[in-house]
């Protein structure tokens, strides 16, 4: 069983749809939430980050982390053309221990 | 500009010929890693270096070597490179090794290994 679980899709939505993707994992110890963006053909860029348990939003964007779950998640709201791209989960103690979804690649439909 | 470069970004090579791929990044970070990302697999961690001099084996360090002898500079070394390292690699770089701190990706190399 892998230490980090996320649906790889791909999906592909009307743009204006909500989105949402989950990860869950399995390590209680993890304290810090992140999803990543990524284009085709570039890097990972943080797209959001949260410590702990709870939400935090920015924008159309909304993170969501259930520790007693161990299940975290993305909502796109009004979802644009732009955010076609994979979306990776990541998730760690300190920098070293790092552990990410294997992604999911998100189309957005004009 | 803030950035993390590798090079080259794109890489054919044969079985056994060493290689080496380039990262540098001008943001005075402390901590450096290099990833492999897969399909289906996700990002893992190849090596990682908390300063100069000072470097780690992360989850999938075989086949590979790093060095650390400036701040700003961290190259992955393949020194007998295989089929099955063919892949998409990644360089980032965060301020320290806290978990709060930001991971900087580069643009990434893609190695093929014929």
């Amino acid at each position: 069983q892998k230490e980090v679980e996320q649906d790889p899709g791909p999906l592909s939505v009307p743009e204006g749809a909500i989105v949402s993707l989950n990860c869950t994992y399995s390590n209680s110890a993890f304290q810090y939430f992140m999803w990543y963006r990524q284009y085709s053909r570039k890097g990972p860029e943080l797209l959001m980050y949260t410590y702990s348990s709870g939400n935090k939003e920015d924008g159309r964007f909304t993170a969501q982390v259930d520790k007693s779950s161990k299940y975290i998640s993305l909502f796109i709201r009004d979802s644009q053309p732009s955010d076609s791209a994979t979306y990776l989960c990541a998730m760690r103690t300190r920098a070293d221990d790092m552990r990410f979804g294997a992604g999911t690649r998100l189309t957005v439909k004009p | 500009e803030a950035q993390v470069t590798q090079n080259p970004r794109y890489l054919i090579t044969v079985t056994g010929k060493k290689l080496t791929v380039t990262c540098s990044q001008n943001m005075n970070h402390e901590y450096m890693s290099w990833y492999r990302q897969d399909p289906g697999l996700g990002l893992r961690q190849i090596y990682y270096s908390m300063n100069v001099e000072v470097t780690d084996k992360g989850d999938v360090p075989e086949g590979y070597k790093v060095s650390r002898k400036e701040k700003r500079n961290f190259p992955l070394i393949l020194e007998s490179p295989s089929p099955n390292q063919t892949s998409l690699y990644f360089c980032a770089s965060s301020p320290g090794l806290a978990g709060h701190n930001e991971q900087f990706f580069g643009p990434g190399t893609r190695l093929t290994v014929l």
